[in-house]
């Protein structure tokens, strides 16, 4: 079975400040991805990045990164100089590649992130 | 290129009424999902269409539900008749490819509110 799980259910932060989310995923596959979308006030879901259980080699992309760490199944994304326009509800997500669930994203809760100016 | 399209933003609706939900994916996109969010909790998987296929339905919660993907193109949901469980926001999402790291694309949701 599939699982992930997003202990931050809110995190507030003034603007300028680094703030790191966590998730923690769980399955039995050996080929998985790992997403993280956004669902700004406007609702609709924005996809970010994603990670191939494959590699593990962390990015930096513009004020974002990652660390995707296999030995603990965790998939953190990190937010550098967080910015008032960053605030939104944000969701880990995970897909196998095989069996009869293929295809769906399995979500975590989601953390709602605030950013005070 | 258009995005995903969902249709109505919100509904509201009475117990025991009837209320149809429609998707338009991104044009070429043979792999189409359904989710749902209830307040406060995670988005939940409810089925995947290939074409006009359903290939995954088990996240359907009931019988109450029917989804159609007439032709291979846009989709609809049904709800008949609605209950208060039913309450939350309906996403809908399209990819081209069902395995691979190809990621979704989801449209704004229809919150749907059954009083």
């Amino acid at each position: 079975a599939q699982k992930v799980t997003q202990a931050q259910t809110e995190i507030s932060v003034v603007e300028k400040e680094d703030v790191t989310l966590d998730c923690v995923y769980e399955t039995r596959d050996t080929t998985y991805y790992l997403f993280w979308y956004k669902q700004p006030p406007s609702g609709e879901l924005v996809f970010l990045i994603r990670r191939n259980s494959f590699d593990e080699q962390n990015e930096i992309s513009g004020r974002y990164s990652w660390n995707f760490q296999k030995s603990t199944s965790s998939f953190n994304f990190t937010i550098t100089a967080s910015q008032v326009v960053d605030s939104a509800v944000y969701f880990c997500a995970l897909k196998a590649d095989r069996g009869s669930t293929l295809g769906r994203l399995y979500f975590g809760r989601g953390t709602q992130l605030t950013v005070w100016p | 290129e258009a995005g995903v399209t969902q249709f109505p933003s919100h509904s509201v609706i009475e117990k025991g009424q009837t209320v149809t939900l429609r998707c338009d994916p991104i044009s070429g996109h043979d792999n189409l999902y359904w989710y749902r969010r209830v307040m406060g909790k995670e988005i939940k998987f409810l089925l995947h269409f290939v074409k006009e296929s359903k290939q995954d339905e088990s996240g359907m919660p009931n019988n109450r539900f029917l989804a159609e993907r007439t032709g291979g193109t846009y989709s609809t949901l049904k709800v008949q008749p609605a209950e208060l469980e039913d309450s939350g926001v309906y996403f809908c999402a399209s990819s081209q490819e069902t395995r691979g790291p190809h990621e979704q694309y989801f449209g704004p949701g229809t919150r749907l509110t059954v009083t």
